[in-house]
Formats: structure tokens, C-alpha cells, sequence
């Protein structure tokens, strides 16, 4: 079975702080994305890699950067936390053929228990 | 583009009576579609996934769905509500921007006793 883990199930944090959260998966996935869960908007994309050391943006980046040093682990970054990031935010991974794009069609994407954070 | 519409927030069924949530999408292609489900403070699971085989896919816990091309629907069923579906659903379609997945808003399911 695929596992995705997230670091943290609730974080609370004041405007300003910078913000770190982690994803780990352990099925040698290519493809990694993070994603932010709001009520009545279902998910939005906030990033996606499809190898280390690559990111593409999603819909909604603004106010956030990632990281992949290491295939397993994409990390999610806010800068300076606003009380609007205040959200779900939910990992997932895909296994995919090196070179294809990230989440194409038929790609089965895993999700971890998502990180429930809190901005003041 | 690609999207998908979910077209009820909120539905509320007894236990022992069919599921129906109801799903259109808008694909420029022949997409692949997926249900996802979300028990309460979970992560998504996969129900079940369409990549043009057969047009009626059966998924885990008894859920179905059935693409049809002509009224550009993928609803998800299912013949009797058990307590444990309480959950929020979502409708999901492949070929978003650079080929990524695009969710519907979900459908929350309610299951009384």
C-alpha cells in the first residue's frame, strides 16, 4: 500500500511566521503535489514536482514556495503566514514514467491525512 | 479546458436507500475521471477511476459509476447507504493545466439512521 505522510494533523501559527510543511512518501512516486482544501471550493493546486529539484505551479500559488531535495519528501513553505492561509492542506503522489507530465491522464494520485493549520 | 460540476453540495439519504451524486464534467478529450471520498478529518481515498474501458466502473465499499459520453456524466452510485458512507465526495477529472487533476467543489453525504 502507498503511504503518504504529513508531518503535522494541526498547527496553529501568528501572521508573519514562516512555515513549514512536510510530505513524505514511500512508494518511490515521481510525482508529488500539494494542495489547499477550503469549504465549497474542493481542492485547488498550490504545486506540483515531477522529479527532485523541479516544481511547477498550480492554480494558486501566490504566498507559498516548495522544495524537493529528495524524491520522497516535498516540502510546502510559507513565507510569512496570513490569516487567508488558514486552510486544509493536503499532500498526494503519483507514480509516473520519467519525463511524462505530472498527474496525466489515469494517474491515480495517493493523499496523505492532510495538515489542518491555523493562522492568527 | 478541462472542468467538472458537481450539482449537489448536499444530499441526505436513510440507511438502506440508494446513493445517486450526480457529476457532469466538460473535457476537450476523452478524459479520465475519478470519485474520491473524505471521511471526516481524513485524507482522500480513491472509490474508483474511468480511463475508457469498460463505461461502468465499479469501485470499493459497493460504490459504482457509469460514464456516459453523451450526457457528459460519471454519477456515482450505490444500491444501499450504509452509515459508514457519511462523507464528502468529489468528482475529479484528468487535463488540467499541464495534465494535473481537477476537483469539484464535493458532495456531502449525509446517512440517517
Amino acid at each position: 500500500d502507498v503511504k503518504v505522510t504529513q508531518s503535522s494533523r494541526y498547527l496553529v501559527k501568528r501572521t508573519g511566521e514562516k512555515v513549514f510543511l512536510e510530505c513524505v512518501q514511500d512508494m518511490d512516486h515521481e510525482n508529488m503535489f500539494w494542495y489547499r482544501q477550503d469549504p465549497g471550493l474542493g481542492l485547488r493546486l498550490i504545486y506540483f514536482s515531477y522529479d527532485v529539484k523541479m516544481k511547477e505551479k498550480g492554480d494558486i500559488p501566490e504566498g507559498y514556495s516548495v522544495s524537493r531535495e529528495k524524491k520522497e519528501r516535498f516540502s510546502l513553505i510559507l513565507e510569512s503566514a496570513s490569516t487567508n492561509q488558514t486552510s486544509m492542506y493536503l499532500c498526494a503522489s503519483s507514480l509516473s514514467v520519467r519525463g511524462r507530465l505530472a498527474g496525466g491522464p489515469g494517474e491515480t494520485q495517493y493523499f496523505g491525512p492532510g495538515t489542518r493549520l491555523l493562522v492568527l | 479546458a478541462q472542468s467538472v460540476t458537481q450539482l449537489d453540495s448536499h444530499v441526505s439519504v436513510s440507511e438502506g436507500t440508494p446513493v445517486l451524486l450526480r457529476c457532469n464534467y466538460s473535457s476537450s478529450y476523452s478524459p479520465s475521471l475519478f470519485w474520491y471520498v473524505q471521511h471526516p478529518n481524513k485524507g482522500l481515498q480513491l472509490l474508483l477511476k474511468y480511463t475508457s474501458a469498460a463505461t461502468l466502473v465499479k469501485g470499493i465499499n459497493g460504490f459504482e459509476a457509469e460514464f456516459k459520453k453523451s450526457e457528459t456524466s460519471f454519477h456515482l452510485t450505490k444500491p444501499s447507504a450504509h452509515m459508514s458512507d457519511a462523507a464528502e465526495y468529489f468528482c475529479v477529472v484528468s487535463g488540467g493545466s499541464q495534465g494535473n487533476l481537477i476537483f469539484g467543489k464535493g458532495t456531502k453525504l449525509s446517512v440517517k439512521p
